[in-house]
């Protein structure tokens, strides 16, 4: 099946870009998206990307597709604290639509 | 814009009870999905209903058992619950031919005493 890895943590000051990192296994996944999960609370959809596309900007996020090394990364610009939380990239199974979810990157901006 | 709507927000329940959680679909959406996610874990896949009919199965345990409804609506039913059962449930829904995103519930915590 699926393997997705993401880091645990990052830290960065406010202001500042964040830039999330996820690798994956599998080639065949039509969606990749990215998720925000505040403490207790449920999963958001920040963005998604189709496979056939390298970037996507949408305002403050860009998203980049590297499919040659597998590899998805969310960029924040000027993180601010509301930004704190954990990140989670997914990639969506063409045939059976479930997703699948890296480990999830908790992003601590300060001030 | 209505969201996929799930209750109860919170659920206690003992060890050896049964517990059902129930989601509520985005108006429109024909498909919907289960995830659990533990303390510290990401979320993953339980099972999925597309028109009424299971279309899909993740991990979901033996003692668990799903169905979507007429309105689809769906419900998750847990038996014999044990501590490791204590998680955030996540309903997701979806219009399954547009390929759209699956736009997801606040979750239900789920805590097993």
């Amino acid at each position: 099946g699926e393997d997705v890895e993401q880091s645990l943590f990052l830290s960065v000051r406010e202001g500042d870009s964040s830039v999330i990192n996820c690798t994956y296994t599998d080639s065949s996944s039509t969606y990749l998206y990215w998720y925000k999960q505040e403490p207790g609370a449920g999963l958001q959809l920040l963005t998604y990307i189709f496979s056939n596309m390298d970037m996507k900007q949408d305002q403050r996020l860009t998203v980049l597709l590297n499919k040659k090394d597998k590899h998805l990364s969310l960029r924040i610009a000027d993180t601010q604290t509301g930004d704190s939380a954990i990140y989670f990239c997914a990639l969506e199974d063409t045939g059976r639509r479930a997703l699948t979810f890296g480990s999830g990157t908790r992003l601590q901006v300060q001030p | 814009a209505a969201g996929v709507i799930q209750s109860p927000r919170h659920l206690i329940k003992e060890k050896r009870e049964t517990a059902t959680l129930k989601c509520y679909p985005i108006p429109r959406h024909d498909t919907v999905y289960w995830y659990q996610q533990g303390p510290g874990q990401d979320p993953q896949f339980l099972i999925s209903f597309y028109e009424k009919m299971q279309s899909d199965k993740g991990s979901i345990p033996d003692r668990f058992s799903a169905q979507q409804f007429s309105d689809y609506h769906s419900e998750l039913n847990m038996s014999s619950l044990e501590l490791g059962d204590s998680a955030l449930y996540f309903c997701a829904s979806s219009l399954y031919r547009t390929n759209q995103p699956q736009h997801f519930g606040d979750g239900t915590r789920l805590s097993i005493l």
